[in-house]
């Protein structure tokens, strides 16, 4: 079945720094793949998503490029912001079986330091 | 506009107990999930519906779950003798698309956190 693999966390950086959360796949199909942000006590929001190969999503100055030889969709921000402190979900979306069964990963959690 | 609504957003329930959680999705959505969200894990997909019609339930983990969608706007996820492996937060999403688009973006409630002692 699909799959999807994050790097594990908590990532700890100091702000400004260089932000980057992998995230591989493993599909049946040819998925959708998205970065989800969960910012405490809050729902999952979209933060970037893209549907073919070589796309890049970007949104809020993260970005992410699917990368279909890699199986990869690597989050990077060029330099974080407390308010970036957040869990993140990489997810894919396929067509399985008659209807989309999303998939998402476990989450990596981001602490940005003052 | 109001985004998805979850009710209620803490529960308590003894083992044994039956609970039902809640979830009011955007306005004219089609899709709606239901996800359970283990402690420091991703969402796990439990079950869809299209308008009323529950096209997948095969997340569903017993047949102690159970979820209904009427009138295709509001649903409810039931669940039955709840155990303590059921503790989790229950997290409803819905979407504007159906059919085979894979690029549809969810919209997600803020979760029931559900803890069972």
């Amino acid at each position: 079945g699909d799959s999807v693999t994050q790097m594990e966390g908590p990532v700890t950086l100091s702000e400004e720094a260089f932000l980057t959360i992998n995230c591989t796949y493993t599909a049946t199909g040819y998925p959708s793949l998205f970065w989800y942000v969960q910012y405490p006590g809050e729902g999952l929001q979209l933060l970037l998503k893209a549907t073919k190969a070589d796309d890049k999503g970007s949104n809020k100055g993260f970005e992410a490029t699917y990368r279909k030889e890699t199986t990869s969709f690597h989050l990077e921000k060029g330099s974080v912001q407390v308010s970036d402190s957040a869990v993140y979900f990489c997810a894919l979306s396929d067509y399985t079986g008659g209807s989309y069964i999303p998939t998402f990963g476990r989450g990596t959690s981001l602490i940005v330091h003052p | 506009g109001a985004g998805v609504s979850q009710s209620p957003r803490y529960k308590v329930a003894k083992r044994g107990q039956d609970v039902a959680l809640r979830c009011d999705p955007i306005s004219g959505h089609v899709s709606l999930f239901w996800y359970q969200q283990a402690l420091g894990q991703g969402p796990e997909f439990l079950t869809y519906f299209q308008n009323e019609a529950q096209l997948d339930k095969s997340g569903l983990p017993s047949d102690r779950f159970f979820a209904e969608r009427p009138e295709g706007s509001v649903s409810t996820l039931k669940i039955q003798r709840t155990q303590q492996e059921d503790s989790a937060v229950y997290l409803c999403a819905s979407s504007a698309q159906a059919g085979r688009g894979t690029s549809y973006e969810q919209y997600f409630g803020p979760g029931t956190r559900l803890t069972v002692t």
